[in-house]
């Protein structure tokens, strides 16, 4: 994988469901992998920076995990809500370039009430 | 004001116009990134200023010309722009911690059209 790959690219959810996104990135050279919230007409906003191996991090109902090795990390939403509803952004950062980051094209997720 | 901000957040031009799109941030960063995001592509990284130093400069076409006269404000020239230069225009700015590594925050963005 030479580029940042999210999957799926939308999602339809109920409220009250759990759920997941993929973000899929070049394993060599690793950094740190960064996941972003960006709701619609707001600013992205900074969810985790995850940069060991296993990291799991969690923020209330969001939760997210890493594996390095194999390049990717997954997000968790769960008992998802309306207010859940934006585009989910990942980006990798790559050793040596500590300031680049590469983005993918977002999970947009939309809860329906 | 607290964040990063934006002005304009829109922005209508002609191809022949020259304009300026300015950033400031309020939380003491000391980097700060032009992005270009346009429809079904992912963001873009265009410049990056650390210390009011440029240290990337993404193969980015002349017509764009960033300004950092010092580490809260960040300006982008735009001059004799093509239609496909439309897109949204973000500002972000970071400071490395320990346990953030270059987290990144947004402003508002400015929308940009060419016409």
């Amino acid at each position: 994988i030479l580029n940042v790959e999210q999957s799926p690219q939308s999602l339809h959810v109920q409220e009250g469901d759990s759920t997941n996104f993929t973000c899929s990135f070049p394993s060599s050279n690793f950094y740190a992998l960064h996941w972003y919230r960006w709701e619609t007409a707001k600013s992205p906003e900074a969810l985790f920076v995850m940069t060991l191996n296993g990291d799991e991090k969690k923020k209330g109902r969001i939760s997210a995990t890493l594996n390095t090795k194999e390049g990717y990390s997954y997000l968790y939403i769960k008992g998802s809500q309306p207010e859940d509803s934006a585009t989910y952004l990942c980006a990798h950062h790559r050793a040596g370039n500590n300031r680049k980051l590469i983005w993918g094209l977002g999970t947009s997720l939309a809860v329906n009430p | 004001e607290t964040g990063v901000t934006q002005t304009p957040r829109h922005l209508v031009m002609g191809m022949t116009n020259k304009k300026s799109l300015k950033c400031e941030q309020h939380l003491g960063h000391n980097a700060m990134y032009w992005y270009k995001q346009s429809a079904k592509k992912p963001l873009e990284l265009m410049f990056v200023y650390s210390l009011e130093e440029r240290v990337e400069n993404n193969s980015v076409p002349s017509r764009f010309s960033p300004e950092c006269p010092n580490s809260s404000h960040l300006f982008l020239h735009l001059h004799t722009l093509q239609p496909e230069d439309s897109a949204l225009y973000l500002c972000a700015s970071s400071q490395r911690t320990s346990d953030r590594f270059y987290e990144q925050y947004f402003g508002p963005g400015t929308r940009l059209t060419v016409t």
